[in-house]
């Protein structure tokens, strides 16, 4: 298996602009979560999703910020407008659960995408 | 409600000598456990996780970790550092309620010096 796939793996853009990052997950996986990273605020749950439906939006920090996984082999994470406090590597990662013969939550990560907001 | 707390955000050891990265849990279900590494610039790779089998668990490139339910830790070691061990360590729980959800500890940068 090709792992969780993200795209692009860096983005740079203007504040203001809208940013668009993209997921993939491991085929048959059922659980879908994306994390921030940033060196003042660690590893930051933003949301996840079971079965294409958001569980937990409550990570998400603001209105900006929105997810969306339209089928189970693809989700994105919008930031509309950016500003330069996003900045930060974000990931995602995918599981599945045990009623579908998963192994104790155990989550596979994407390579991330740093983002720069100037 | 879970938690996790990594004590140390920096640990330094030289090569070949004793690694123990430290975890303390906090749950109200019996928890599994997990330890992530990081490399630079990667993503989160599951080094080695606690389903409540044997409490001592062994994971990739010579580390392990005993769950002790006592002491509500689950502390990472490797007899002998090596270079390449260089990296960020992240200890994780599992919430309870069925969702896959992991708490992560705020990690542990490991260096390593010759």
């Amino acid at each position: 298996d090709a792992g969780v796939i993200q795209s692009p793996r860096h983005e740079v853009t203007e504040m203001g602009q809208e940013v668009t990052l993209r997921c993939k997950p491991i085929s048959g996986h059922d659980y879908l979560f994306w994390y921030r990273q940033t060196m003042m605020r660690g590893l930051e749950l933003l949301i996840y999703f079971n079965n294409n439906v958001p569980i937990d939006d409550s990570g998400m920090p603001e209105d900006r910020f929105s997810a969306k996984m339209p089928n189970a082999s693809f989700s994105t994470l919008k930031i509309q407008p950016s500003e330069p406090r996003d900045s930060a590597v974000y990931f995602c990662a995918s599981s599945f659960s045990l009623n579908s013969g998963g192994s104790h939550y155990e989550q596979y990560f994407g390579p991330g995408t740093r983002l720069t907001v100037t | 409600a879970q938690s996790v707390t990594q004590l140390g955000s920096h640990v330094s050891v030289s090569e070949g000598a004793l690694v123990l990265l430290r975890c303390n849990y906090s749950s109200s279900v019996p928890p599994y456990l997990f330890w992530y590494v990081q490399y630079p610039n990667q993503g989160l790779q599951l080094l080695l996780k606690y389903t409540s089998a044997a409490t001592l668990v062994k994971g990739i490139n010579g580390f392990e970790a005993e769950f002790k339910k006592s002491e509500t830790s689950f502390h990472l070691t490797k007899p002998s550092a090596h270079m390449s061990d260089a990296a960020e360590y992240f200890c994780a729980v599992s919430e309870s309620g069925g969702y896959n959800k992991l708490i992560f500890g705020a990690g542990t940068r490991l260096a390593v010096h010759p």
